[in-house]
């Protein structure tokens, strides 16, 4: 397996545009997440899904950002619109149970100007 | 409140020697540990993972503990090689759900 493929890798955007960040889990694995990694605030838990059905969402800082997941093999983070303060590095990363290692992906870093 | 602490935030060691890293959280009601090691511009590679009724796992030259009473973990790492300057990451995995908080990390640089 290919391990957690994210895209794009970098993404920069003008302020007040759409963005859309994805992602593909390992396949076997029902749990899926996306974190957000920033100086300020290291990592932090935006959402998670399990078996495609959002678990937890709390950590979603805004409506801006939506998350889905419209099946097992594919899952996307959504902030409309973007501002400079949502730059930072979003990961995804996918286990295969509650207490199984979780696998990262690359990341996608933002820049919001 | 900071859940997963990292002392400290940056580490700089000779090549050879034989380092820890700590970790402690303020909640013991954990599902297990994990440590990560992330390289600059890269994501989060997993290193090793401790259930909660586990004391240590070992991979190569690593070793890491988990004292859940005291609310601590350590990763040991032998032999120190430039090839292991990275940041270290622990993140606990709590015991109610499927959330991993992780620690701010360790900064480490090994020199040749």
């Amino acid at each position: 397996d290919a391990g957690v493929i994210q895209s794009p890798r970098h993404e920069v955007t003008e302020m007040g545009q759409e963005v859309t960040l994805r992602c593909k889990p390992i396949s076997g694995h029902d749990y899926l997440f996306w974190y957000r990694q920033t100086m300020m605030r290291g990592l932090e838990l935006l959402i998670y899904f399990n078996n495609n059905v959002p678990i937890d969402d709390s950590g979603m800082p805004e409506d801006r950002f939506s998350a889905k997941m419209p099946n097992a093999s594919f899952s996307t983070l959504k902030i409309q619109p973007s501002e400079p303060r949502d730059s930072a590095v979003y990961f995804c990363a996918s286990s295969r149970t509650v207490n199984t290692e979780a696998f990262f992906g690359q990341g996608t870093r933002l820049t919001v100007v | 409140k900071q859940e997963v602490t990292q002392i400290p935030a940056a580490l700089s060691v000779p090549e050879g020697e034989n380092l820890v890293l700590n970790c402690s959280f303020t909640d013991s009601a954990i599902y297990n540990l994990q440590w990560f090691r992330q390289d600059p511009g890269k994501g989060l590679t997993s290193l090793l993972l401790i259930q909660s009724s586990q004391r240590e796992q070992t991979s190569g030259r690593l070793n890491a503990s988990l004292d859940k009473s005291s609310g601590r973990s350590t990763l040991y790492i032998a032999a120190s090689q430039p090839g292991d300057s990275a940041t270290y990451l622990c993140a606990k995995l709590n015991n109610a759900g499927n959330m991993l908080t992780f620690g701010g990390g360790t900064r480490l640089m090994v020199k040749p």
